[in-house]
């Protein structure tokens, strides 16, 4: 069954330090999205993506995150200079459908555990 | 801004015990309602609502929507213990983006 699939799984970071979060969606879906998941706090969105660009985002994704689909298959997020609060689960998600307002469900990674030390 | 409310926060309960989760919302353009289910890491689907009063099934799971009062349930019948997870309730918007419930934790006893 596809999924989708995250790497690493636990990143230990510095603060200040920039890191990458890997993604690969499932193959044929066109939306991907970013979530994060505080310890013992609610799911809570940061962004969207769509036909290569940026189609919605939360408060929290401010100018130190940026996301990238470089090659067609991995969808990255970075976080340019780490803070201790960004320390969360970070999950990735995609939603299959032929066009942006299709109704369809969103399938989770694995998650990435980031703790920022 | 689009508001999630689950109830209860927590539940314990034995195996073979029927169970039902609340989930409230408040959300501009509703596309769609999603449960989830949440064991160590990822949410996995359990189901999507979209209409009021059709309820969907899976197993001992089913779920139903109501539009007009803003809700969903999802009941769990002759619980077992891997059914012990957070069932998380999200609210899918005209933006597609998905807004979380604060989850409820059930914890089914042997």
């Amino acid at each position: 069954e596809p999924e989708v699939t995250q790497t690493p799984s636990h990143q230990v970071t510095q603060m200040g330090q920039e890191v990458i979060l890997r993604c690969v969606p499932i193959s044929n879906h066109l939306y991907f999205y970013w979530y994060r998941q505080i310890l013992g706090q609610k799911v809570e969105f940061l962004v969207s993506f769509y036909n290569n660009e940026i189609s919605e985002k939360s408060e929290i994704f401010d100018d130190q995150f940026s996301v990238e689909r470089p090659d067609g298959s991995n969808f990255t997020l970075k976080i340019r200079s780490t803070k201790l609060e960004d320390s969360a689960m970070y999950f990735c998600a995609s939603r299959g459908g032929q066009g942006r307002f299709q109704n369809t469900e969103a399938f989770f990674g694995q998650g990435t555990r980031l703790t920022v030390v | 801004e689009d508001k999630v409310v689950q109830s209860p926060l927590s539940l314990v309960v034995h195996e073979g015990d029927t169970v039902t989760l609340n989930c409230s919302y408040e959300v501009t353009n509703f596309r769609s309602l999603l449960w989830y289910k949440q064991e160590k890491k990822a949410p996995t689907f359990l189901f999507m609502l979209t209409s009021s009063g059709i309820e969907k099934k899976s197993g001992r799971l089913s779920s139903i929507l109501d539009k007009k009062e803003l809700f969903s349930i999802l009941n769990i019948t002759a619980t077992q213990t891997g059914d012990s997870a957070v069932y998380l309730c999200a609210i899918n918007n005209a933006g597609n983006m998905l807004t979380f419930g604060g989850g409820t934790r059930l914890m089914v006893k042997p």
